[in-house]
């Protein structure tokens, strides 16, 4: 089974641009969820969607932070315009539904510097 | 509200040495918990979880943790260190109802040395 596939895995920006990072989740995982982990720190949730709706999106910064999940399956995070504290890695992570939606499968991560 | 509070920053022990690593969580409703691994420019990978079923639960890699309510605790252990062990371990912490939000802590990073 394919696992959580994310691009790009780096990206170095200057403040001010914009940046998206892409995420296809394993195939069947009704839910999706983005993380930021800041160098240091666990990862804190930034968003959740259950098939294409919001679950939960109080953590995301919303006046510079998108997120969106056409049809339920690949979903892109936004960043327009990036601050220097945006550097992070931002993992993507998705679950099945039922009994085991508490397991959550992480891809690798896209790692972004804003300078 | 939940929250997950992981004791050291650092661990270091010696190959075949024990391993513990500290975890200690606070949640209004019965929690479900997580311990993951997370190698060097890699995503998280699941170690093992509490799901209210055996308060002792085993994963891979030969670690284990217990699940202590009295103590709020949920300890990960390892009898024996290998070289390959090397990584940042992360404890997490969701309500076993609703949604599946997982509030990670800090993490430890664990050093073997030969």
């Amino acid at each position: 089974e394919a696992g959580v596939a994310q691009s790009p895995r780096y990206k170095i920006i200057e403040k001010r641009q914009s940046v998206a990072f892409w995420c296809n989740p394993i195939s069947g995982h009704a839910t999706l969820y983005w993380y930021q982990q800041i160098l240091g720190q666990g990862p804190k949730l930034l968003i959740q969607f259950q098939n294409n709706g919001v679950v939960d999106d109080s953590q995301l910064p919303k006046d510079r932070f998108s997120a969106e999940r056409l049809k339920g399956v690949d979903s892109t995070l936004k960043i327009q315009p990036a601050k220097l504290e945006d550097s992070a890695v931002y993992l993507c992570a998705s679950s099945l539904e039922g009994a085991s939606r508490h397991e959550q499968y992480f891809g690798p991560g896209t790692r972004l510097t804003v300078t | 509200a939940q929250s997950v509070t992981q004791l050291g920053s650092h661990v270091s022990v010696s190959e075949g040495a024990l391993v513990l690593l500290r975890c200690n969580y606070s949640s209004s409703v019965p929690p479900y918990l997580f311990w993951y691994v997370q190698y060097p420019n890699q995503g998280l990978q699941l170690l093992l979880k509490y799901t209210s079923a055996a308060t002792l639960v085993k994963g891979i890699n030969g670690f284990e943790a217990e699940f202590k309510k009295s103590e709020t605790s949920f300890h990960l252990t390892k009898p024996s260190a290998h070289m390959s062990d090397a990584a940042e371990y992360f404890c997490a912490v969701s309500g076993a109802q609703g949604a599946q939000k997982l509030v990670f802590g800090q993490g430890t990073r664990l050093t073997i040395n030969p």
